[in-house]
């Protein structure tokens, strides 16, 4: 059963600093990996999709890596800003199907 | 282009009542889906709608039951709520099921509380 986690859980950092969030899978067997982004009392908004046959996906300022062989994922956000405060979930799709498997998320707070 | 709506934003009910959560989608999308979010365990599928006029149950189905009313609408029910079913609930589409990675959208969410 794939499972999916996220480290860490909560993140607290000054505005300016650039910073990594981490997602890992347990089963490689993926077609994609998504990473999310939500706000408090909001729905999710896609940010990222890396297919599986892909090594990173860059949008402005953020930035996906993925290393499907070691189940891992990072987010890298450069030059964080408040605007940058929600949660961030990582979700993979196995490899058949369209069924997403999610981490439970990490909260990122970016302090003026 | 409303993309994925949900009614309603909130709701409270008490142990044993019923609701129906709906769902419609704007996109043109053959698959949708229900999740519920807890704090701390992500999303976990309820159930999903692979193309109008079937059902799936997902990771986490007992409790629950859904409609797939036409192809813009799926709803899902609550028959005897339990506190148990507290959570936030999202609906989602996508274009399709099956292999081939079709992105998913999501709606704003139901918070929903069982007292």
């Amino acid at each position: 059963k794939q499972e999916v986690t996220q480290i860490p859980a909560a993140l607290s950092v000054p505005e300016g600093e650039n910073l990594v969030l981490n997602c890992s899978f347990t089963d490689s067997a993926i077609y994609n990996l998504q990473w999310f982004r939500q706000d408090p009392g909001k729905g999710l908004t896609s940010l990222l999709l890396i297919q599986s046959s892909q090594r990173e996906q860059t949008s402005g300022r953020l930035n996906a890596s993925l290393d499907k062989s070691s189940g891992r994922s990072t987010l890298y956000i450069a030059a964080s800003q408040p605007g940058d405060s929600a949660t961030y979930l990582c979700a993979v799709r196995p490899q058949y199907g369209n069924k997403l498997v999610f981490g439970a998320g990490t909260i990122l707070r970016v302090k003026s | 282009n409303a993309g994925v709506t949900q009614t309603p934003k909130f709701q409270v009910l008490k142990t044993g009542q019923s609701m129906t959560l709906q769902c419609a989608q704007d996109m043109n999308h053959n698959s949708m889906y229900w999740y519920r979010q807890d704090p701390g365990m992500g999303l976990r599928l309820i159930y999903y709608s692979a193309s109008e006029g079937t059902t799936d149950k997902g990771e986490v189905p007992n409790g629950y039951n859904v409609s797939r009313l036409n192809k813009r609408e799926f709803s899902l029910r609550l028959e005897s709520a339990a506190p148990s079913q507290t959570s936030v609930y999202f609906c989602a589409s996508s274009e399709r099921f099956g292999w081939g990675g079709y992105e998913q959208y999501f709606g704003p969410g139901t918070r929903l509380t069982v007292t």
